[in-house]
């Protein structure tokens, strides 16, 4: 069966310092991988999508990068964290039935 | 896509039927209508999609309206956990495309 796995669940970082966040999709080749992101209190919104190995789209301008080594791996980063990344980050795939996000990462950034 | 149009908020009375109504008039021949819901500090759930016809799972039915401008999802007998955040988001069925989730409804179910 397919599962995705995203971690840390929690994070906190100090602004300024850098982030990795990784997603990995288990029993499933070369899916659509989705990152999303929720601050406090309002809706998701799309980050990046990828359609295969190093192809990445990015919705919003934004300070945050991603990355797609592998086909199965999806890294969400950043250089420089600002107080406004902090929020609940969720990686997704895609399949015939819809859409299987991940627990999501808590960040937050003091 | 589609835009959809949901209540910020409703509530429900545990044990009854909660009923989500979701409006979608501009929704193109080949665009299918999902629901999904966001318990809070989780990733959104999948619960049930369709494209004209009626749908039923073991999680809720979905009805479509035959002019196809409005759904309600329907949970049949709503409990404590299913008090969450729903979305109705209408789009085509290729996976390729992100979902873009507007701000859905805020369901309480009370005691």
């Amino acid at each position: 069966s397919q599962t995705i796995h995203q971690w840390p669940a929690t994070l906190v970082q100090p602004v300024g310092s850098p982030l990795s966040l990784e997603c990995t999709v288990e029993g499933t080749s070369n899916p659509n991988l989705y990152w999303y992101r929720q601050a406090a209190g309002r809706g998701l919104q799309l980050l990046f999508y990828s359609v295969g190995i190093g192809q990445i789209s990015s919705e919003v301008p934004q300070n945050l990068s991603a990355s797609r080594p592998q086909d199965r791996q999806f890294i969400l980063s950043s250089k420089k964290l600002l107080l406004s990344d902090s929020g609940f980050y969720l990686c997704a795939w895609s399949h015939d039935y819809g859409y299987t996000f991940g627990s999501g990462t808590r960040l937050t950034v003091v | 896509d589609a835009k959809t149009t949901q209540p910020p908020s409703m509530d429900c009375a545990e044990g009854r039927a909660a009923n989500l109504p979701c409006n979608h008039s501009t929704i193109s021949g080949n665009e299918y209508v999902y629901w999904y819901r966001q318990i809070h500090s989780q990733g959104p759930q999948y619960i049930i999609h369709g494209l004209k016809n009626n749908e039923t799972n073991e999680m809720a039915s979905l009805i479509i309206t035959e002019d196809r401008k409005s759904s309600t999802l329907i949970l049949p007998h709503a409990t404590l956990r299913d008090t969450a955040v729903y979305y109705c988001i209408v789009r085509t069925s290729n996976s390729g495309y992100a979902l873009n989730f507007g701000k859905g409804t805020s369901l309480l179910v009370t005691p």
